[in-house]
């Protein structure tokens, strides 16, 4: 079964600094990986994907990650962040051998943004 | 509506009572989702709908909870004899089609069993 692992339950940054969100998983077969954004009190919302392709992501809000097939990662990056990125993020895999349908989420990493 | 909605938001129940959770998905979407978040388990896949059906039960911790799907639209999740450790975010997701096609999450309900 897949799993999915987030190294760092909080991750605090300053402002315009740099962040890096670290996800690793289970699998070395073919997978679809994820990064959802979910802000206080709302539901999941899509950053970016990967399917296949470009192992660079670009995503929405600035954010891009990198499919690394021989480290099994899949970690999330921004140049610069906002106050407005404050935020839980979950990494998520699913196996595209089983239809896709599920989401294997990782534990989420608490993203604080501090001025 | 523009997003998957989701009733009710919050919901307090006595432990031992049946609950029912909604979901409305995207128009449209043929594929419904639900998962669970709760702080010890993080975010669990329950059950998958392709229409009315559903192929993929896999999550269901128990035979307490069931869910069902009419007209290929709205799914109710029901959860019977709640137990305290039923506590927790039920969400819901649809998309467009089963497969690789992004899932759209709903605000979710908290359900808290007393």
């Amino acid at each position: 079964a897949q799993s999915v692992t987030q190294l760092d339950s909080q991750v605090p940054v300053f402002e315009e600094a740099p962040v890096e969100l670290r996800c690793n998983y289970s699998s070395s077969v073919s997978v679809y990986l994820f990064w959802y954004v979910q802000y206080p009190n709302q539901g999941l919302q899509l950053l970016l994907k990967y399917l296949s392709g470009s192992t660079l992501v670009k995503g929405i809000n600035g954010f891009e990650a990198e499919f690394n097939k021989s480290q099994t990662s899949f970690h999330l990056r921004k140049p610069s962040v906002h106050i407005s990125d404050t935020a839980e993020y979950f990494c998520a895999v699913s196996d595209p051998w089983e239809g896709a349908q599920k989401l294997v989420f990782g534990q989420g990493t608490r993203l604080t943004i501090n001025p | 509506g523009a997003g998957v909605s989701q009733s009710p938001s919050n919901k307090v129940t006595e432990k031992g009572k049946d609950v029912e959770l909604r979901c409305d998905p995207i128009s449209g979407h043929t594929a419904l989702y639900w998962y669970r978040q709760s702080l010890g388990q993080g975010l669990e896949f329950l059950i998958y709908f392709q229409g009315n059906s559903a192929p993929d039960k896999s999550g269901l911790p128990s035979d307490r909870f069931s869910a069902e799907r009419t007209g290929g639209s709205v799914s109710t999740l029901t959860i019977q004899r709640t137990q305290q450790e039923d506590s927790a975010v039920y969400l819901c997701a649809s998309s467009l089609e089963s497969g690789d096609y992004e899932q759209f999450f709903g605000p979710g309900t908290r359900l808290t069993v007393l």
